[in-house]
């Protein structure tokens, strides 16, 4: 029973251009977002979070947008670089609780 | 520097045998995890403990078994009833909050 869940296995952007990465979830009791990123063979590092009250969370080259309604979160990168190229991970929880629910991963390449 | 340390990146085992993968941690974290990541799937909680001499199963934690007996520590065993151990050990410490979630650079546990 996958919570969360992140439908692309892998996505090709040319530099310059945006990366949209795209994450659903089942559990409507989730009120809180956060992606990770990770380089191969290290472990994931935080990267951009949003919880429920907002839709939308910016920092720097990167966006997360939430809709609550559709339980869908997308992740922007813009422009995309070279150096982004690695897995990036969706994530969810309930507020003040013990786990967090990962999704499968997104492979993003960044060609030039 | 503070960072969580696991060791050893890369272990074989034969079938049937137990096996420790250490984690150490020294940002004074109360919180440690043990995640699983395989080809295909999110990072799956194993096991993770709270405070010193407390540990709660994850959503997998049959056939694995950890301590807490220390705040920096907490060791996970691979043990002989894992039915398929072969994966990618990723632990984890936080303090209150997700985005403090920090991983480690990860075990390669190889099962001949």
């Amino acid at each position: 029973d996958q919570q969360v869940k992140q439908n692309s296995p892998s996505l090709s952007v040319q530099e310059g251009r945006i990366s949209i990465l795209n994450c659903d979830y089942t559990n409507s009791m989730f009120d809180y977002f956060l992606w990770y990123k990770k380089y191969p063979a290290e472990g994931p590092t935080f990267l951009i979070s949003i919880s429920s009250i907002k839709d939308k969370n910016e920092d720097g080259r990167f966006t997360v947008f939430l809709n609550k309604s559709a339980k869908h979160l997308s992740l922007h990168i813009v422009p995309s670089q070279p150096g982004d190229s690695a897995v990036y991970f969706c994530a969810a929880s309930v507020y003040n609780t013990d786990k967090l629910i990962f999704g499968t991963g997104t492979r993003l390449q960044v060609f030039p | 520097d503070g960072g969580i340390t696991q060791s050893p990146k890369y272990l074989f085992r034969k079938e049937g045998q137990n096996v420790t993968l250490s984690c150490e941690q020294n940002l004074n974290h109360d919180a440690m995890y043990w995640y699983r990541q395989d080809p295909g799937q999110g990072l799956r909680l194993i096991y993770y403990s709270q405070i010193v001499n407390d540990f709660q199963k994850g959503d997998i934690a049959e056939g694995y078994s950890v301590s807490r007996e220390k705040k920096e520590s907490f060791p996970l065993t691979v043990t002989s009833a894992q039915k398929n151990p072969t994966a990618f050990y990723l632990c984890a410490s936080s303090s209150p909050g997700w985005e403090e979630l920090f991983f480690g650079e990860g075990s390669r546990l190889t099962v001949l």
